[in-house]
């Protein structure tokens, strides 16, 4: 059974570029949430998809984005990259909503802005 | 607002001793779930143990258990009969009803031989 996989691993993008991460969630899983953790800092809430919509979302800006396919799986876009956006960006999955369920996380994509 | 407060930057410990990682929380919600995980070098965050608000037991996970204390708000990791293995960041998390889940700035465990 496969757990939460991220792709890529790692990517180096310039300031100003559009980036976009992908994100597979665990068997079964349907439930997917966004996190950036910068680096010595614990992760940070980005957003979080159920059934397709985005049902949460921390204090990040609009320059991040996602979305979430009918098979669960979801990307997270960053438009106007700054060098501030670099961080390791991990990809967690749960199953349902509203409880307080485990989530399993991906290995993270390490994204740095040069 | 939720917070997670790890006042414990880095913690030494020898093998096959005990330690305890601290973990204070805030919260004006009834019902809500404490984590705690463990993140390699690699980067990947690992699930190690979880205790519910309504809870009367401690949880506890093969070497790892979790002192729920709720009056005073903290839910300390213990690990016993520490392993090299063991050497990682530790992250104390909490959830509300939505899943979302806030970390604290986590604990350097060095396990020495």
């Amino acid at each position: 059974d496969a757990g939460v996989t991220q792709s890529p691993t790692h990517l180096i993008k310039t300031r100003g570029q559009q980036v976009t991460l992908r994100c597979s969630p665990k068997s079964g899983h349907d439930t997917v949430s966004w996190y950036q953790q910068a680096l010595g800092q614990g992760p940070q809430f980005i957003f979080q998809y159920y059934e397709e919509e985005e049902r949460q979302r921390g204090n990040f800006p609009d320059r991040f984005s996602g979305h979430q396919f009918p098979n669960y799986s979801s990307e997270l876009n960053v438009n106007a990259l700054l060098l501030g956006d670099s961080a390791l960006y991990l990809c967690a999955s749960s199953w349902g909503w509203g409880g307080n369920t485990e989530a399993f996380f991906g290995q993270g994509t390490r994204l740095t802005v040069v | 607002a939720q917070k997670i407060t790890q006042t414990q930057p880095g913690m030494f410990v020898q093998e096959k001793e005990a330690v305890t990682l601290d973990c204070t929380y805030d919260t004006s919600d009834q019902s809500y779930g404490l984590f705690w995980y463990k993140q390699p070098s690699s980067g990947e965050m690992i699930f190690l143990i979880y205790q519910g608000s309504y809870d009367e037991q401690n949880a506890t996970e093969g070497r790892y258990s979790l002192n729920f204390q709720k009056a005073r708000k903290s839910a300390n990791l213990v690990i016993s009969a520490s392993q090299l293995g063991d050497s990682a960041m530790y992250f104390c998390a909490m959830s509300d009803n939505t899943d979302k889940l806030i970390f604290g700035t986590g604990t350097r465990l060095q396990v020495f031989p």
